[in-house]
């Protein structure tokens, strides 16, 4: 597709269960992250990834969060244990280049809720 | 520690008014700077940015911002605002050689007819 991809859109999970939320980036997009946007926030930066290498998880919450991108391009984030504090919506941007002046291309992002 | 502040959580506007959404930033050195609008269940979408250079830049859907180093701000602007302007609106930076956006809180925008 010409976007970022991200499913599901909608994600309810039972307090405890492990989740996975898929992106699939723009093809020939060297640079991937994840930003969680709680309610009524802006998003915050979680992880970054160019190709397939994890440069940055400086902004994971906690060890049940888990990322990866294995061969460059389609990328999973992987929560184990959901809490209630994990509800938000998850965005998946990815950007052409390495640079600072590649603009960001998001996705529509996947809403998880947990109960 | 780096950060970006929207002060502005709610504005409303009629249609056809002007509009300015602030932002100011805290950095070290002067950061990259965008604009991000977010539509209800939709994804972020670039409107702008400034690298260096002219200090007025220009966007997409009519939106205009300026930069001014000596307020740390770079203020958003359209002249006159339309219906399909209600949403919500995120000021971005990006410091020089790290790939980390760090966004502000957002100010969410209605326009009223």
């Amino acid at each position: 597709g010409a976007g970022v991809s991200q499913s599901p859109r909608y994600k309810v999970a039972k307090r405890g269960q492990d989740v996975a939320l898929r992106c699939d980036p723009i093809s020939g997009h060297v640079s991937l992250f994840w930003y969680q946007q709680a309610l009524g926030q802006g998003p915050e930066f979680l992880t970054y990834f160019q190709n397939e290498a994890q440069l940055d998880k400086s902004g994971l919450p906690s060890d049940r969060f888990f990322a990866e991108r294995p061969e460059g391009s389609v990328s999973t984030l992987k929560i184990q244990r959901t809490q209630q504090e994990d509800s938000a919506v998850y965005l998946c941007a990815s950007s052409l280049v390495g640079t600072k002046e590649s603009p960001l291309h998001f996705g529509n992002g996947t809403r998880l809720t947990v109960t | 520690a780096q950060s970006v502040t929207q002060p502005d959580i709610h504005i409303t506007v009629s249609e056809g008014a002007s509009l300015e959404l602030r932002c100011n930033y805290s950095y070290g050195a002067t950061p990259y700077l965008f604009w991000y609008v977010q539509s209800p269940g939709q994804g972020l979408q670039l409107l702008l940015k400034y690298f260096s250079g002219d200090t007025l830049v220009q966007g997409i859907k009519g939106f205009e911002a300026e930069f001014k180093r000596s307020q740390s701000s770079f203020n958003l602007r359209k002249p006159s605002v339309h219906w399909s302007d209600a949403a919500e609106y995120f000021c971005a930076a990006r410091s020089g050689g790290y790939q980390k956006v760090t966004f502000g809180t957002g100010t969410k925008l209605q326009v009223i007819p």
